[in-house]
C-alpha cells in the first residue's frame, strides 16, 4: 500500500491571510483527491485531479497535481473562517480499488 | 438530503453487545465502502463491495462483520467489540471500481465502545 504524507499537520491563520498545504508520496497515483471534513462530519470532496501537471480551481481554492503524480497542493487565498476543518487528500491505487488517505491538514482560519 | 446516509449517527456498546450500522447511498452507485477514522491513523479502508460482492477486506478482525444485500445498503454488523475500537465508521459510494472514480462519504457513525 502506498503512502501519503500531509504538510504541515496543523495551520492556524488570521482571516485574509494566503496558504499552502502539501501532499506528497513517493508512489505514483492514478488520480488524486482533496476532501475537507469538518468536525462530526464526513469527508466532503473538493476535486479530484487526474493528469500530471494539472491545475483546477474553485472559487479561492487552487489546487495543482505533481507532474510525476506523486504529489499535489492546495492554495488557498484570503482564507475565510469558513475555510476551517481537516483537509486531506487522497491518491487512487490499484485503479479504483482503493483509495490511499493521508494524515490531514488541520486548518484554522481566526476572524 | 445527502446522497449516502448513515444511522445512527452515535452509538455506545459494551464489550459483549452485537449492533449493526446502517448505510444506504441514493446515488445509483454499485461499489460502496466502509472506514474507519481515529484519533491516531488516517482513514483505513476496511471493506469494498462492488455489485453486492466484496472486493476488498483489508486484514479487518472478525469481531467486524460487512453485509450488503443490494447495491444501495451496507451494513456493519459489530460484535464483541474493543474500547480501541472506538472510532468514526464512514461509509462512502462510488459509481464504480474504474480509474478516475470519486468517493462519496455519508457524515458518519460515532462509535463508543465500552
Amino acid at each position: 500500500t502506498q503512502l501519503l504524507e500531509q504538510s504541515p499537520q496543523f495551520l492556524s491563520i488570521q482571516e485574509g491571510e494566503n496558504l499552502t498545504v502539501y501532499c506528497n508520496s513517493s508512489s505514483v497515483f492514478s488520480s488524486l483527491q482533496w476532501y475537507r471534513q469538518e468536525p462530526g462530519e464526513g469527508p466532503v470532496l473538493l476535486v479530484t485531479v487526474v493528469t500530471g501537471g494539472e491545475v483546477k480551481k474553485l472559487k479561492r481554492l487552487t489546487f495543482q497535481f505533481g507532474d510525476a503524480r506523486k504529489d499535489s497542493s492546495l492554495h488557498i487565498t484570503a482564507a475565510q473562517p469558513g475555510d476551517t476543518g481537516l483537509y486531506l487528500c487522497a491518491g487512487e491505487e490499484d485503479y479504483g480499488q482503493n483509495f490511499v488517505f493521508g494524515p490531514g491538514t488541520r486548518l484554522s482560519v481566526l476572524p | 438530503e445527502t446522497g449516502v446516509t448513515q444511522t445512527p449517527r452515535h452509538l455506545v456498546m459494551g464489550m459483549t453487545n452485537k449492533k449493526s450500522l446502517k448505510c444506504e447511498q441514493h446515488l445509483g452507485h454499485n461499489a460502496m465502502y466502509w472506514y474507519k477514522q481515529s484519533a491516531k491513523k488516517p482513514l483505513e479502508l476496511m471493506f469494498v463491495y462492488s455489485l453486492e460482492e466484496r472486493v476488498e477486506n483489508n486484514s479487518v478482525p472478525s469481531r467486524f462483520s460487512p453485509e450488503c444485500p443490494n447495491s444501495s445498503h451496507l451494513f456493519l454488523h459489530l460484535h464483541t467489540l474493543q474500547p480501541e475500537d472506538s472510532a468514526l465508521y464512514l461509509c462512502a459510494s462510488s459509481q464504480g471500481l474504474t480509474s478516475g472514480n470519486t468517493i462519496y462519504f455519508g457524515e458518519g457513525s460515532w462509535l463508543t465502545v465500552v
